[in-house]
Formats: C-alpha cells, sequence, structure tokens
C-alpha cells in the first residue's frame, strides 16, 4: 500500500523566514503534486512534477522531486502571512492520488 | 474556479438517512474521483469512474456507493448514514488523455450527520 509521509505536520514561522516541507513516499512514482487549501475550502493545484529532478517556482514556492529518493520538497522563501494554509502533497499512481496528511502553515507576524 | 461543481454546500441529515451528494466535472473531463476528508482519516479516496465505468476503489464503505452517467456527472449515495460519516466531500475531475493528470477539486459538500 502506498504510504505518503508529510512532515512537519504543524509549522509555525514568522515572517521573512525560509522553511521546507518534506514529502516522503513509498512506492515508485514520477507524478507528485502540491496542494494548498484553506480552511473550509477546496483544494487549489500549486505545482505538478512529472520527472526526476523537477523543480518548479511560482512566487515565494519553490517544489522539487528526487524520484529516486522518493521525496518531494517544498521550499518557502520569505514567508508572508497570505501563505497561511494548509499544504498537501499527493503522490501519482497508475489514474489515482494518494495524498499526504498535511502540513497545517501558520505565519506570524 | 476549477470548473468542477459539486451540490449541495451543505447537508445535515440524521443517523439512519440516506443522501445523495452531486459533481460535475469541468467540461471534457472524463474522470471523477470522491474523496472523503475527515480530522481523524485525513483525505481519503473513495472510488474513481471514468466514463461511465468504475476504475478504482478506495476506502469506500458498503454503504456508500457512487455511479456516472451518460453526461459524465457524477453521484455519491451514501446511506445508513453514522455519526461518523461526518465529513467534507469533495468530487475531483481530470483529463487523462494527454494531461498531467492533476486533478481539479470542487468545493466540496459538507455533511454533518446529527
Amino acid at each position: 500500500e502506498l504510504k505518503v509521509e508529510q512532515n512537519p505536520l504543524f509549522l509555525s514561522m514568522q515572517e521573512g523566514k525560509n522553511y521546507t516541507i518534506y514529502c516522503n513516499y513509498s512506492t515508485t512514482s514520477d507524478r507528485l503534486y502540491w496542494y494548498r487549501q484553506d480552511p473550509g475550502k477546496s483544494l487549489e493545484s500549486l505545482f505538478v512534477l512529472l520527472s526526476n529532478g523537477a523543480v518548479k517556482q511560482e512566487g515565494r514556492l519553490m517544489a522539487s522531486l528526487d524520484t529516486k529518493a522518493r521525496l518531494s520538497t517544498l521550499h518557502i522563501t520569505a514567508a508572508v502571512h497570505d501563505l497561511s494554509a494548509t499544504y498537501f502533497c499527493a503522490v501519482g499512481v497508475h489514474t489515482r492520488l494518494t495524498f499526504g496528511e498535511g502540513t497545517q502553515l501558520t505565519v506570524n507576524p | 474556479d476549477s470548473g468542477v461543481t459539486q451540490t449541495p454546500k451543505h447537508l445535515i441529515t440524521a443517523t439512519g438517512q440516506r443522501v445523495t451528494l452531486r459533481c460535475s466535472p469541468r467540461s471534457g473531463d472524463l474522470s471523477v474521483y470522491w474523496y472523503q476528508q475527515s480530522l481523524d482519516q485525513g483525505l481519503q479516496f473513495l472510488i474513481q469512474y471514468y466514463n461511465g465505468e468504475e476504475r478504482a476503489k478506495g476506502n469506500i464503505l458498503e454503504r456508500f456507493s457512487a455511479q456516472q452517467f451518460p453526461d459524465l456527472h457524477s453521484e455519491l449515495n451514501l446511506s445508513s448514514l453514522e455519526l461518523g460519516d461526518s465529513a467534507l466531500y469533495f468530487c475531483a475531475s481530470s483529463d487523462e488523455t494527454g494531461g498531467t493528470g492533476k486533478l481539479f477539486f470542487g468545493s466540496g459538500t459538507q455533511l454533518s450527520v446529527l
């Protein structure tokens, strides 16, 4: 059974600081997705990573994929309050996505 | 707006009852997925349909069933409801034909079983 583990599960950080969220998964896959969810809202797609070594950046967020290590990272640069949300990684096997537990990020002024 | 429409947004019902959740996928998407999100279980995959046929099954209870109609909309039926079925139910769709496999999520149906 595919397992997707994120850490940390809870992250409280100050504005302006940098941090990384990690996503480990247990089976071979070359499709990795990052989603953002605001409280009570839907999931919004952030990044799609489809090959080993893929790196995508959007604003203060950068995601990377190492399929050999079965690891993806989501790096936050100079955090701002608007980034407060829950971030999920999801691994694609066949047509199905399996989600991690989510990382609840709080950015404090 | 993802283009995936779910109704209703909120549903309050009693134990033992049956409810139907409805989903219209993005225009052109043939695949529909149902996920359940709860505090203790996280985001759990329930079931996937592709062009009217069941393609994959996840942690879906026997009391739950789904179908996808010829117009590609899908319904998730939950019966003999229990308190523990209270959760946010998401529908998602994807274009698997040459696409990235990315899922587009609807806004969800918040089910409260009292």
